[in-house]
């Protein structure tokens, strides 16, 4: 399979813990999303990175959360001190330069 | 800030009839319009998008949207449902005429076919 894929698909945690979900985009993709969706919504951004430079992060993104992609292949999104609110699918998604966006499965986190 | 409405929430139509998915866009610059589906249990999946050119667009399994610039939308459409299209639709933007760029999702719409 030369989908996204993110590990692990599920995650339950208690409030407070820190919390790592990592992606692996589709090998050819410089370019790899970071966004969350909530019960009802649509997907809503939180960041971005184009080989291993992280271009764009939203005010979503606050200071507990960080995202990286140190050899510009996969990347991991850390939650630290996770609260209820967190609780959310993750989806990464990648791209080349100038086209469509290809998403993986997402990571959904429940924190208890 | 960048928005995107999808009108309908959820809608119930019988195998056959035809169906119309709103969606409107609030931003004026060059856009990119995409249309998303997401069947139950399964990830995103990109149904049809457009960049420029022709507005009307055909994507897979029958569907197809019209990008109408004077108004901000780009609406989906296909003749005849089947079951199988059960599913949440999600219309997304990104600006610019680079793709590549952070998507802006609608609320989605979560259709239900009736056999």
């Amino acid at each position: 399979d030369t989908g996204v894929s993110q590990n692990p698909r599920h995650k339950i945690t208690k409030r407070g813990q820190n919390v790592t979900f990592r992606c692996d985009p589709i090998s050819e993709h410089n370019r790899l999303y970071w966004y969350r969706q909530t019960l009802g919504q649509g997907p809503e951004f939180l960041t971005y990175f184009q080989n291993e430079a992280q271009l764009e992060k939203s005010r979503l993104l606050s200071d507990r959360f960080s995202a990286e992609r140190p050899k510009g292949s996969f990347s991991t999104l850390e939650i630290q001190r996770t609260e209820q609110g967190d609780s959310a699918m993750y989806l990464c998604a990648s791209s080349s330069q100038t086209y469509e966006q290809y998403f993986g499965p997402g990571t959904r986190l429940t924190v208890t | 800030a960048q928005s995107v409405s999808q009108h309908n929430h959820h809608v119930i139509l019988s195998e056959a009839a035809s169906l119309e998915l709103g969606c409107n866009y609030s931003y004026g610059g060059t856009v990119n319009l995409f249309w998303y589906v997401q069947y139950p249990g399964q990830h995103l999946q990109l149904l049809l998008k457009y960049f420029s050119g022709d507005p009307l667009v055909k994507g897979i399994k029958g569907f197809e949207a019209e990008f109408i610039k004077s108004k901000f939308s780009f609406n989906l459409r296909k003749p005849s449902v089947q079951w199988s299209d059960t599913a949440e639709y999600f219309c997304a933007v990104n600006r610019g005429r680079n793709a590549g760029n952070m998507l802006t999702f609608g609320g989605g719409t979560r259709l239900m076919v009736k056999p």
